[in-house]
């Protein structure tokens, strides 16, 4: 596609619920990357993906969160009984290669509101 | 660990004037990648300008440079002749050239373009 897009771009969750936030990469791109953004605050980096493989989940908050990527495209980043303090915009953004300093390019975000 | 560090919250600016935004940051790696991005309330991340530790020379896009001091650790945005759609948040991060290339995002500068 043109860019990375994110579905849905809102959520409202009650407390308990289990959400799935889907991430559709630029065509061809290696690199997925998740990241979690609460108000006020800058982008916190979830997990990355190079192709199917899962590298690096050091950024998930706890043993609720869980990503995939199975065909080494699309992702879904899940989270099982939500909280509220997982309140917070969803960031997917994905680069052509795993190398660094390619430009990473961000879709518009999940919203995610826990009530 | 990296930390990056954005001490001005809000700041604004007349529109055709010049405004400075700081970043300072901390690693005790050699060589990276500095990054600009900003975030209009679509929350989408749009890549301003990057800057590899290892040139010397400053990078320019435009309206946009950066004052890039290695030895400070300090990476400022410039954008000269303010326009009104410059008005978002602009968050200043770090990449490692080593591990995932997952970026390090400061806390975010609100920037306000007055007509």
């Amino acid at each position: 596609g043109a860019g990375v897009s994110q579905s849905p771009r809102y959520k409202v969750a009650k407390r308990g619920q289990d959400v799935a936030l889907r991430c559709d990469p630029i065509s061809g791109h290696v690199s997925l990357f998740w990241y979690q953004q609460a108000l006020g605050q800058g982008p916190e980096f979830l997990t990355y993906f190079q192709n199917e493989a899962q590298l690096d989940k050091s950024g998930l908050p706890s043993d609720r969160f869980f990503a995939e990527r199975p065909e080494g495209s699309v992702s879904t980043l899940k989270i099982q009984r939500t909280q509220q303090e997982d309140s917070a915009v969803y960031l997917c953004a994905s680069s052509q290669t795993g190398s660094s300093g390619n430009t990473i390019y961000f879709g518009e975000g999940s919203w995610l509101t826990v009530v | 660990a990296q930390t990056v560090t954005q001490s001005q919250p809000e700041m604004s600016v007349q529109e055709a004037e010049t405004v400075t935004l700081s970043c300072t940051y901390d690693t005790s790696e050699s060589n990276y990648y500095l990054f600009w991005y900003k975030q209009p309330p679509s929350r989408q991340m749009i890549l301003v300008i990057r800057q590899e530790a290892y040139k010397q020379q400053n990078a320019t896009e435009n309206r946009f440079s950066v004052n890039f001091q290695k030895a400070a650790k300090s990476f400022s945005l410039k954008i000269s002749d303010s326009q009104l759609g410059d008005t978002a948040m602009y968050f200043c991060a770090f990449m490692s050239t080593s591990g995932t290339y997952k970026y390090i995002f400061g806390t975010g500068t609100r920037l306000k373009v007055l007509a």
